[in-house]
């Protein structure tokens, strides 16, 4: 079974700094799509970035992008510039690509705070 | 377009009751998943429906269940309620189930269930 694993519980950054994210998976497909999802306290989960894992370049999406090391099973998120906005939880999530299965499979999640 | 909406947000049940919650996909999208999150088990995928069927179920018991209606709306059930059901339930719909890049998840607000 496939298992996402985010190490840091939580995390802090300065406002206008840069903080990174870590999460690693555990799979034996090559066929498969990772994702970064927010979860502010509204508790809307928002889909910040995602990357499929047959593409070598690391996704980008304005402040936010990825470092995705296939081979290392990693793939973490980078945040530049915070902004207070930016405080929620952040998952990490794994869907196969070659199940053909929607579910996603999450890591337990990392807390972000950001000090003004 | 409206977003995934979810009825009702917030619910009180005692225990052995049963509960049934409903989940709106975004118009045009076929596929609704549920998830249960929660403080010790993290987020977990419940089931998955397309076109009125059930595709893929998580390790739950069989007092949850679901279905799916025609217009692609969807309900969860749980029976026989359990203190340990308390979370917050999430259901995402998506444009269809399968391998395809475009079957981003786009989550509701959530049921925050409590179970006295």
């Amino acid at each position: 079974a496939q298992t996402v694993t985010q190490s840091q519980p939580e995390m802090s950054v300065q406002e206008a700094e840069t903080v990174t994210l870590s999460c690693t998976y555990d799979t034996s497909e090559s066929d498969y799509y990772l994702f970064w999802y927010k979860q502010p306290p509204s508790r809307q989960m928002i889909l910040v970035i995602r990357q499929e894992a047959y593409k070598q370049q690391n996704a980008t999406e304005n402040r936010f992008s990825v470092n995705f090391q296939k081979a290392a099973k990693s793939f973490s998120l980078k945040i530049s510039d915070s902004q207070l906005g930016d405080a929620a939880m952040y998952f990490c999530a794994y869907r196969s690509g070659t199940t053909g299965a929607n579910n996603l499979f999450f890591g337990t999640g990392t807390r972000l705070t950001v000090i003004p | 377009k409206a977003g995934v909406t979810q009825t009702p947000r917030y619910l009180i049940k005692t225990r052995g009751q049963q509960v049934t919650l409903s989940c709106s996909p975004i118009s045009g999208h076929r596929s609704v998943s549920w998830y249960q999150q929660t403080p010790g088990q993290g987020l977990q995928f419940l089931f998955e429906y397309f076109s009125e069927t059930q595709r893929n179920k998580g390790n739950f018991p069989g007092r949850f269940s679901g279905r799916q209606f025609s217009n692609s709306r969807s309900e969860m059930n749980v029976s026989t309620l359990e203190l340990g059901d308390s979370a917050l339930y999430l259901c995402a719909s998506s444009l269809a189930p399968g391998p395809g890049a475009l079957n981003e998840q786009f989550f509701g607000p959530g049921t925050r269930l409590t179970v006295l």
